[in-house]
């Protein structure tokens, strides 16, 4: 059964990097039918998609978010990461880690409060 | 790019049927056949309940079903029952400047009455 866990600081400094590891276990983050995947939620509203990455390397970001977030993938140890800098207030939200297949996300993290204050 | 539209509440009846309705552009749900449906119960992550506009994953009832026409997808649910009460969310594929991602709905309240 595949599991997805998110890992991180869970509160970063304004103007700060954010920094998260999602680590896959139960199957291979080397499988050629899907993506893996980054949507976030603030609190008390609705999901937004950051963006996905391919066991290659390859990457796709929301246009709005691109010049500020990495996506980056470590094969060896079935894990992919986020880097989003210069953070603010707004992008205070649960983080979720996902499985992606056809832009659709069939197993998810069980999410992680990420929290930007001083 | 703008989120997918979605009504902010519904609500029916147990053993009732509703529909949420996802309204998009031809940008994203006019063109592309990666429509999907997910159910978020409260301090849950959500869960995929429809994909590729009307496939269900293994092992969610057959009381939910996709579709969808033109520029707008939607979800039924026929046969209410309370465990049903929880925030749906579409979304879908878009490519916009030649950049492919996914977009999503601003999400819908069920309510079971």
């Amino acid at each position: 059964q595949l599991q997805l866990q998110e890992s991180g600081p869970g509160l970063v400094t304004p103007s700060e990097t954010l920094s998260l590891t999602c680590t896959v276990s139960g199957g291979s983050i080397s499988s050629s039918s899907h993506h893996w995947a980054w949507v976030r939620q603030p609190p008390g509203k609705g999901l937004e998609w950051i963006g996905s990455i391919y066991y290659s390397g390859k990457t796709y970001y929301k246009p709005s978010l691109q010049s500020r977030v990495t996506i980056t993938v470590d094969t060896s140890k079935n894990q992919f990461s986020l880097k989003m800098i210069s953070v603010t207030a707004a992008d205070t939200a649960i983080y979720y880690c996902t499985r992606e297949e056809n832009s659709s996300s069939d197993s998810w993290g069980q999410g992680t409060l990420v929290t930007v204050s001083s | 790019q703008s989120a997918l539209t979605q009504p902010a509440s519904v609500s029916g009846s147990p053993g009732q049927s509703i529909t949420i309705s996802c309204t998009g552009t031809s940008s994203d749900i006019g063109t592309y056949k990666y429509v999907s449906w997910y159910q978020q119960r409260p301090g849950k992550a959500p869960q995929l309940m429809i994909y590729e506009v009307s496939n269900r994953p293994s092992g969610i009832s057959n009381r939910f079903s996709g579709s969808k026409s033109g520029n707008t997808a939607s979800l039924t649910i026929t046969g209410l029952q309370a465990e049903d009460e929880a925030d749906y969310y579409c979304s879908s594929h878009t490519i916009v400047n030649t950049l492919p991602y996914v977009i999503f709905g601003g999400g819908t309240k069920l309510t079971v009455l």
